[in-house]
């Protein structure tokens, strides 16, 4: 099974910076991979699929790159609705696995 | 409105079974791949189950492998999960999810999840 790691855990930020999360794949999995944002209490709402299209209605400054083990989600200037939780997932092929996630707070 | 409703959560003894379901409406239920996540309290994702569209691909976590039997109903628009010899280790909130597109498998669309308790 292909296992998903996700740096950092957390992420202290502020409004206004650039924020990096790094997303790997134990094997490639092509661009097979979705990014995601969860708040609390609230289903997560995809962002990225295909490594770096992003979904319809999602802010432009949301952006994913990365092919085969290593994957970037970047947000280019965090907005106060960014905080939340993200994780990637791969989609290569069954099973379907999350990375642990990245808690993006003040 | 493209909606997906989750039923059948609740409170549950180690080793019984529950049976949850997913109602889908506003699309083409039997354009798309479904899938359960899980979510334990305080803890993330876990994809648990995935089925085409015509459930001839299954796929299933090692950790529900022989427990857990994902299925679905094109007529009824219903996704369902058959949770067998419950743990402790099961209690999560439980989402169902749609395929993006017929070629994409990202999640574009979840419902709002139904807690499942197993405790004695």
């Amino acid at each position: 099974d292909i296992q998903m790691t996700q740096s950092p855990s957390t992420l202290s930020t502020s409004v206004g910076d650039r924020v990096t999360i790094t997303c790997r794949a134990s094997q490639s999995i092509s661009n097979w991979l979705a990014w995601y944002q969860q708040k609390p209490g609230k289903a997560p709402n995809l962002l990225i699929y295909k490594a770096s299209s992003l979904e319809s209605g999602v802010p432009s400054r949301f952006s994913g790159s990365g092919s085969g083990t290593e994957f970037t989600l970047t947000i280019s200037s965090l907005q106060p609705d960014d905080f939340a939780t993200y994780y990637c997932q791969h989609y290569n092929s069954f099973p379907f696995t999350f990375g642990p996630g990245t808690k993006v707070d003040i | 409105e493209v909606q997906l409703v989750e039923s059948g959560g609740g409170l549950v003894q180690p080793g019984r079974s529950l049976r949850l379901s997913c109602a889908a409406s506003g699309f083409t239920f039997d354009d798309y791949s479904m899938h359960w996540v899980r979510q334990a309290p305080g803890k993330g994702l876990e994809w648990v189950s995935g089925i085409s569209w015509n459930s001839d691909y299954i796929g299933n976590a090692d950790s529900v492998k022989g427990r857990f039997t994902i299925s679905r109903d094109n007529a009824k628009n219903s996704l369902y999960l058959q949770m067998n010899s419950l743990r402790a280790e099961d209690t999560a909130l439980y989402y169902c999810a749609k395929d993006r597109d017929s070629k994409d498998n990202a999640f574009d669309i979840w419902g709002q999840g139904t807690m499942v308790t197993v405790s004695s």
